[in-house]
């Protein structure tokens, strides 16, 4: 079964809104990786939080890390054209198993 | 450095027919797993291996194979190919660690009729 289920599925923007995505689990996880894929590519890593942390940057991308709620979030700030793609998260579980969510599928409109 | 290849590309089988995905990384990652995507789906675990001569199972190991007899290669093998196998097959490669990034290959999309 898979650990992070991203809310919502699919989300359309302008061009240079903000875009949040969402990820709940359900067990305790020790980090949360958000990953992107452009259609008909393979996975590239965005960016890593640690359970012991709360907020992280990198870039235009802002990531929550909530342990009490078992969620995490990701902010894309002045979304571009090239940020149009699937969005997942990964949690790890035990064992180095990383478990990923089914994605949100972000467009961004010109 | 290459980093993570993945070969072929593209395949088609016919139901029944046995084949190898090949998976190489020149990173010397010990960890290395295989996913599969199917349309509209995240990627769920086939097979992993946390070292050569170490492998364990994922979330759908049935009907596959592997094998780990060095660090740089992992390959996956379709016994007897199944419609129900018809995805994308993504292969990825980290070091040790719980804080490491994954690195992904460009996949294999593989039909099967």
């Amino acid at each position: 079964s898979q650990q992070g289920e991203e809310d919502p599925q699919a989300l359309s923007i302008q061009e240079g809104e903000n875009a949040t995505m969402n990820c709940s689990y359900k067990t305790s996880i020790n980090n949360l990786q958000w990953y992107r894929q452009n259609s008909g590519r393979g996975l590239v890593h965005l960016i890593l939080i640690r359970s012991n942390e709360r907020e992280k940057h990198s870039g235009r991308l802002r990531v929550t890390l909530d342990t009490s709620k078992k969620s995490s979030s990701l902010l894309i700030t002045a979304s571009r054209a090239a940020d149009t793609a699937s969005y997942f998260c990964a949690t790890e579980e035990g064992a180095q198993k990383l478990v990923f969510g089914q994605g949100t599928r972000l467009t961004i409109n010109p | 450095n290459a980093g993570v290849t993945q070969t072929p590309k593209f395949q088609v089988l016919k139901t029944g027919q046995s084949m190898t995905l090949q998976c190489a990384q020149d990173m010397n990652h010990e960890y290395m797993s295989w996913y599969r995507q199917d349309p509209g789906m995240g990627l769920r675990l086939i097979h992993y291996s946390v070292g050569a001569g170490i492998t364990d199972q994922g979330e759908v190991p049935n009907g596959y194979n592997v094998s780990r007899s060095t660090t740089e290669d992992f390959p996956l093998r379709l016994l007897s190919a199944a419609p129900s196998q018809t995805s994308v097959y993504f292969c990825a490669s980290r070091r040790s660690g719980d804080t490491d990034t994954q690195y992904f290959g460009p996949g294999t999309r593989l039909t099967v009729l």
